[in-house]
């Protein structure tokens, strides 16, 4: 079975750039979730998705930061204009449904200069 | 919001046994997972309790006492391949502790 799969896995880009990850969850998995990981912390959830639908986005600065699922399958999240303070692992994950166990894609390492 | 907290950094020799402990909020939390995250690399699932007790896992266990917020992670036999950080997290918006680095020193 296929994994979570995410691209870019690395992004460099200068403060006020946009930038957008990718992310492609386990076939069948109802649920996905965008995580933001700074170096030496514990990840934090950013946005979950129900289907095509939001569930919980109270942690997603929502001035510069947006996602979305529009068919209820793959995933993208956008920063614009990004900070120096968004430098992180942007880690996408999924599960059947909201209450399971989520299974993690690599992650995508943003750098901001 | 739902705290999660953890000890920062622990270290043990080889062959030990040790014990990474959790504590949160009780409210809201219906169960408790467990990740591991080797430096650099996404988590991986290791462990979910719903029910008070412990579970075993080959040589991982974890234990939950709901009523008291409180998990541990109990790690025997330790191998230097099980230096990493480990989350306990949950709750309804999911969250996770700051990780707990631990460090197998030959």
């Amino acid at each position: 079975e296929a994994g979570v799969a995410q691209s870019p896995r690395y992004k460099i880009i200068e403060k006020r750039q946009s930038v957008a990850f990718w992310c492609n969850p386990i076939s069948g998995h109802a649920t996905l979730y965008w995580y933001q990981q700074i170096l030496g912390q514990g990840p934090k959830l950013l946005i979950q998705f129900q289907n095509n639908g939001v569930v919980d986005d109270s942690q997603l600065p929502k001035d510069r930061f947006s996602a979305e699922r529009l068919k209820g399958v793959d995933s993208t999240l956008k920063i614009q204009p990004a900070k120096l303070e968004d430098s992180a692992v942007y880690l996408c994950a999924s599960s059947p449904g909201p209450k399971d166990t989520q299974y993690f894609g690599p992650g995508t390492r943003l750098t901001v200069l | 919001g739902q705290n999660i907290d953890q000890p920062t950094e622990m270290t043990a020799t080889e062959g030990a046994i040790v014990q990474i402990n959790c504590t949160y909020q009780t409210s809201g939390f219906n169960g408790l997972f467990w990740y591991q995250q080797h430096a650099g690399e996404a988590p991986t699932f290791l462990s979910y309790n719903v029910l008070d007790g412990l579970e075993e896992k080959g040589r991982f266990s974890s234990f939950l006492s709901r009523s008291k917020g409180y998990s541990y992670l109990l790690l025997k036999e330790l191998q230097m391949k099980d230096s990493a950080s480990y989350l306990c997290g949950g709750g309804q918006n999911f969250v996770f502790g700051p990780g707990t680095r631990l460090s197998v020193l030959p």
